[in-house]
């Protein structure tokens, strides 16, 4: 089965720190990677997405993505920190299948940031 | 400034009772989506359409009603087989659903409790 796996429910990281939020997936083929940020009581908003080419790719509010083929994974980074970045985090995987392609949604991480 | 409205941000059912969750976008998409949110599960695809006229299950449609009538609305009934029906909905929309490479925009997303 195609999956979407965010090992870490929450991560904590103190403010000015360099932040990780993980991200591995199973799936056939070539898949379009996604993050996304969801405040409380928010849509989902987009960050970032890996589609091919340069396996880092650069998003909004400075975080940025390392597309890893041989690990299967897309892990979420940013250099510094910010309180502001608190928030729950989802990867997604846009793949193919009967009738076109669904987007299959990792569990989320929520990422708390420590003045 | 163009986006996704859904309608009323919080809602509260009683037993045996139908509810509609109202959606409308402005991007002038073609394709809309519904999702349901529960605390850990991340996001669970209800129901989709990909043009006027036509929608498709999703991976949880039991319980579960919509209608595309026009590009720019896709409401969802939650009807009274839903039996756990309390749960953040959010509707999204992105610009054709096949081979789409491009990021799904989300509406602020309605609660809907229990009586």
């Amino acid at each position: 089965a195609q999956s979407v796996a965010q090992p870490e429910d929450q991560v904590n990281v103190a403010e000015g720190n360099p932040l990780t939020v993980k991200c591995t997936y199973s799936v056939s083929g070539n898949p379009y990677l996604f993050w996304y940020v969801q405040y409380p009581n928010r849509g989902l908003q987009f960050l970032l997405k890996y589609i091919t080419g340069d396996n880092l790719v650069k998003g909004s509010y400075g975080f940025e993505a390392e597309f890893n083929k041989s690990q299967t994974s897309f892990h979420l980074k940013k250099p510094s920190a910010l309180v502001s970045d608190s928030a729950l985090y989802f990867c997604a995987v846009r793949v193919f299948h009967t009738g076109g392609f669904k987007t299959i949604f990792g569990a989320g991480t929520r990422l708390f940031v420590k003045a | 400034d163009g986006g996704i409205t859904q309608s009323p941000k919080y809602l509260f059912r009683k037993e045996g009772q139908n509810v509609t969750l109202s959606c409308e976008q402005n991007l002038n998409h073609d394709a809309m989506y519904w999702y349901r949110q529960d605390p850990g599960q991340g996001l669970r695809l209800i129901y989709y359409s990909q043009i006027v006229n036509d929608f498709q299950k999703g991976d949880i449609a039991e319980g579960y009603s919509v209608s595309r009538e026009k590009k720019e609305s896709f409401p969802l009934t939650v009807t009274s087989a839903q039996k756990n029906p309390t749960a953040f909905y959010l509707c999204a929309s992105s610009p054709r659903a096949i081979s789409d490479n491009q990021p799904q925009h989300f509406g602020d997303g309605t609660r809907l409790s229990i009586l």
